[in-house]
């Protein structure tokens, strides 16, 4: 069965220090997002991306952060400068189409911001 | 943006019992979806409802769409050690983009 794949599984990092989290989606799918999840509390949405821009962002979503596809496979998402309240999970979940809203996650990257 | 309040907050069952959880919203939404989480992984969607007032089974899992449509409501049936996690219901925003998850129910189940 096809999934959702995120690279790396765990990463740590110093404050301050520029992340980038890999994820490839489902092949055939069209709408990528990211989520956040500090550790012990709810799934919060980061950004919707579709056709090579940004559907929405959350207001979490702030300049330190940005997404792009930049090989038509990979979907990553990057973290400028990262602080102390970026580490918690990160999870890619991507969609076949906008209508359906079965949306499939990958397993995750925990980040650790020392 | 949007709250989405589940309770309880956490639950200790016996192998066998049933668990009934709910998800409640101060607006309206069009679709409720009820996802489960094993520790360390990502959330897993079981079922997805789309009409005011439907009732939709997976296995041993039930949910309902409230007829207001600011409540959702999840039940599992004769309940076994996997089933536990912790289960989050969301709901899309008006255009699709923007998912909102709830805070969680988290269920252990004694064996």
């Amino acid at each position: 069965e096809p999934e959702v794949t995120q690279t790396p599984s765990h990463q740590v990092t110093q404050m301050g220090q520029e992340v980038i989290l890999r994820c490839v989606p489902i092949s055939n799918h069209l709408y990528f997002y990211w989520y956040r999840q500090i550790l012990g509390q709810k799934v919060e949405f980061l950004v919707s991306f579709y056709n090579n821009e940004i559907s929405e962002k959350s207001e979490i979503f702030d300049d330190q952060f940005s997404v792009e596809r930049p090989d038509g496979s990979n979907f990553t998402l990057k973290i400028r400068s990262t602080k102390l309240e970026d580490s918690a999970m990160y999870f890619c979940a991507t969609k076949f189409r906008l209508q359906g809203h079965e949306q499939y996650f990958g397993p995750g990257t925990r980040l650790t911001v020392t | 943006g949007q709250q989405l309040n589940q309770s309880p907050q956490s639950m200790f069952i016996q192998e066998g019992e049933d668990v009934s959880m709910n998800c409640t919203s101060s607006s309206i939404f069009n679709t409720w979806l009820w996802y489960k989480q094993d520790p360390g992984e990502g959330p897993v969607l079981l079922i997805a409802l789309y009409k005011a007032g439907e009732l939709t089974s997976n296995g041993r899992l039930t949910a309902q769409f409230g007829i207001t449509r600011k409540d959702s409501f999840l039940n599992i049936s004769a309940s076994i050690p996997s089933d536990v996690g912790i289960y989050f219901c969301a709901g899309p925003s008006n255009t699709g983009n923007q998912f909102y998850f709830g805070t969680g129910t988290s269920l252990t189940v004694i064996p």
